[in-house]
């Protein structure tokens, strides 16, 4: 079946240092890759994604690219800030006819210090 | 707003009782999800449906039962409370569009479910 790992957490960075969140997966045929965001308290929200080998997903500064060689998805951001602060979670869709569904990693906490 | 929403946003009850956490979403989608999230953060998929047929569904155990009285809503009941069911739930909503290559999921802002 499918699968996503990301790398183990939590992560602390000082502000506007340089992020890498590491993502792979596993699936059949071709599936969609998203990265999602949940701050405290709140539900999640997609902050990018990559329909396709080789597409890049940005959005707010943060960049994801779709390698299919290595099935992999890592998050960068050049220079974090302290509202960055967040669980990121890496995910594929495994669209079927009848609708989609997201498979999950296991989520990265991030800590930004001022 | 358009939005999915969710209530209750806390639910604390005692074993064994039976409680419904409700969801609903006004962006015309025609498909909607239930996710749990558990104490380490991890996701995972419960039911899905798609103009109000069940077309996921987990391996979840059968005292959770979702229903769905219209596109609009999916409701989630749970019988028998047991500890183990304490989690975040989250609803989500998306439309099916065979013709792109992924549908984009929109959540609810989640209910955590405390069992004592």
């Amino acid at each position: 079946g499918n699968s996503v790992t990301q790398m183990e957490g939590p992560v602390t960075l000082s502000e506007e240092a340089f992020l890498t969140i590491n993502c792979t997966y596993t699936a059949t045929g071709y599936p969609s890759l998203f990265w999602y965001v949940q701050y405290p308290g709140e539900g999640l929200q997609l902050l990018l994604k990559a329909t396709k080998a080789d597409d890049k997903g940005s959005n707010k500064g943060f960049e994801a690219t779709y390698r299919k060689e290595t099935t992999s998805f890592h998050l960068e951001k050049g220079s974090v800030q302290v509202s960055d602060s967040a669980v990121y979670f890496c995910a594929l869709s495994d669209r079927m006819a009848s609708g989609s569904r997201l498979t999950f990693g296991e989520g990265t906490q991030l800590t930004v210090n001022p | 707003d358009t939005a999915v929403s969710q209530t209750p946003k806390y639910l604390v009850t005692q074993m064994g009782n039976d409680k419904s956490i409700k969801c609903e979403q006004n962006l015309g989608h025609d498909t909607m999800y239930w996710y749990k999230q558990d104490s380490k953060k991890f996701l995972k998929i419960m039911f899905s449906y798609n103009n109000k047929e069940l077309i996921i569904n987990e391996t979840v155990p059968n005292r959770f039962s979702p229903k769905s009285p219209d596109k609009a809503h999916l409701n989630l009941h749970i019988n028998s409370l047991e500890l183990g069911d304490s989690a975040v739930y989250f609803c989500a909503s998306s439309q099916l569009s065979l013709a792109e290559t992924y549908n984009e999921q929109f959540f609810g802002p989640g209910t955590r479910l405390t069992v004592l």
